[in-house]
């Protein structure tokens, strides 16, 4: 079965700077998605990024980036310049391209930033 | 545009009480689930659909029914709560695999207390 891993439980940062949160999975599969989503205190699972397996190219949507390793089953995350609203519980997730509904979701990181 | 909808947004059971968490959506996804996230754990897929009439067994099904009678709804039933189904519970739906639309919608949660 396919595993997500957090290993930062926590992760604090200070206003405008840069923080990486960490993934690893594990899969013997080619073809999949991996996804981070934000869950802020309202509970509500947005979806901040995705990554294609088959693309070699980092996937960007302003200030946030990833950092996909497929060999090493890496898929870390970049928040540069933080802001206050970017406090959450970060969740990355893994899907294999041919199952839309087995979603696999990593214990999440809790993200504080600091004014 | 409601997205994802998802009713009660808080309960509170007695031990041996039945239950039934009600999802809807309005985006006409052919793909619908319910996850259960506990601290620590990350989302856990309970039940999945992949239409009307379909549904099928996630990784922790025990204590839970579904059904999918229209495109749109997909509820959750709890037959005998137990305190070990306290936990927020998330619906998501999406796209089937044959789109290039590979997000996951979530409502908003409903957090579950059983006592």
């Amino acid at each position: 079965a396919q595993t997500v891993t957090q290993s930062q439980p926590e992760m604090s940062v200070q206003e405008a700077e840069t923080v990486t949160l960490s993934c690893t999975y594990d899969t013997s599969e080619s073809d999949y998605y991996l996804f981070w989503y934000k869950q802020p205190p309202s509970r509500q699972m947005i979806l901040v990024i995705r990554q294609e397996a088959y693309k070699q190219q980092n996937a960007t949507e302003n200030r946030f980036s990833v950092n996909f390793q497929k060999a090493a089953k890496s898929f870390s995350l970049k928040i540069s310049d933080s802001q206050l609203g970017d406090a959450a519980m970060y969740f990355c997730a893994y899907r294999f391209l041919y199952n839309n509904n087995d979603m696999r979701f990593g214990a999440g990181t809790r993200l504080t930033v600091k004014p | 545009n409601a997205g994802v909808t998802q009713t009660p947004k808080f309960q509170v059971l007695k031990t041996g009480q039945s239950m039934t968490l009600q999802c809807a959506q309005d985006m006409n996804h052919e793909y619908m689930s319910w996850y259960r996230q506990d601290p620590g754990m990350g989302l856990r897929l309970i039940h999945y659909s992949v239409g009307a009439g379909i549904t099928d067994q996630g990784e922790v099904p025990n204590g839970y029914n579904v059904s999918r009678s229209t495109t749109e709804d997909f509820p959750l039933r709890l037959l005998s709560a137990a305190p070990s189904q306290t936990s927020v519970y998330f619906c998501a739906s999406s796209y089937s695999m044959q789109s290039t639309n590979t997000e996951a919608f979530f409502g908003q949660g409903t957090r579950l207390t059983v006592v």
